[in-house]
């Protein structure tokens, strides 16, 4: 059983600019998760799908973050405009109710904004 | 809101030493999960915990939760230098499948 796939693992962008990331989850599961993980602290979630429905993005900065899972399968997350403190590890999981919600995460993306 | 607390932060074992990991957290909840992150990687799920008193053991790691005292217990028996990474426990809340991640606890094996 492939794993959850993510995109690009690193990415080095200026203050200002936008940038996407990209999921693909374990076959099957409906519900996708987006964490910000900053170095030295645990993941924090940023957004919960369930299908294409958003279930919890009470953590979500809206004015800069966006995402969204069409079709119920991939996922993309937007940041724009990035700022410094958005330098962290975004980690994308996986989960299904048959595997006792065990969220199985992908291998993150590294985002460094300078 | 629930919060997760897990100590200590940081770690540092003799090989062939026992220790434990301790995660508190603030409100009910009766599913608790253990991670392990490797530096660079990212999260592996290490063990489920569903219930009271419920106890999951794999190799030298043994987790326990207690949902009264609103405990879980990571147990590492006889240390090897390859158990030498981040632990995290997270917390289920009643609201759909969130997790809420405690800070982590490095551990730091020596031979």
């Amino acid at each position: 059983e492939a794993g959850v796939a993510q995109s690009p693992r690193y990415k080095i962008i200026e203050k200002r600019q936008s940038v996407a990331f990209w999921c693909n989850p374990i076959s099957g599961h409906a519900t996708l998760y987006w964490y910000q993980q900053i170095l030295g602290q645990g993941p924090k979630l940023l957004i919960q799908f369930q299908n294409n429905g958003v279930v919890d993005d009470s953590q979500l900065p809206k004015d800069r973050f966006s995402a969204e899972r069409l079709k119920g399968v991939d996922s993309t997350l937007k940041i724009q405009p990035a700022k410094l403190e958005d330098s962290a590890v975004y980690l994308c999981a996986s989960s299904t109710p048959r595997q006792r919600h065990i969220q199985y995460f992908g291998a993150g993306t590294r985002l460094s904004v300078l | 809101e629930l919060k997760v607390e897990q100590n200590p932060l940081f770690l540092s074992m003799q090989e062939g030493k026992n220790y434990t990991i301790y995660c508190n957290y603030s409100t009910t909840s009766d599913r608790l999960y253990w991670y392990r992150q490797d530096p660079g990687k990212s999260l592996e799920s290490l063990f489920v915990l569903l219930s009271n008193g419920a106890v999951k053991q794999e190799g030298r790691l043994m987790a326990s939760l207690d949902t009264k005292a609103r405990l879980s217990t990571l147990h590492i028996t006889a240390a090897v230098h390859d158990l030498s990474a981040t632990y995290f426990c997270a917390v289920g809340t009643e609201y759909g499948n969130k997790l809420v991640f405690g800070a982590g606890t490095i551990l730091r094996v020596k031979s």
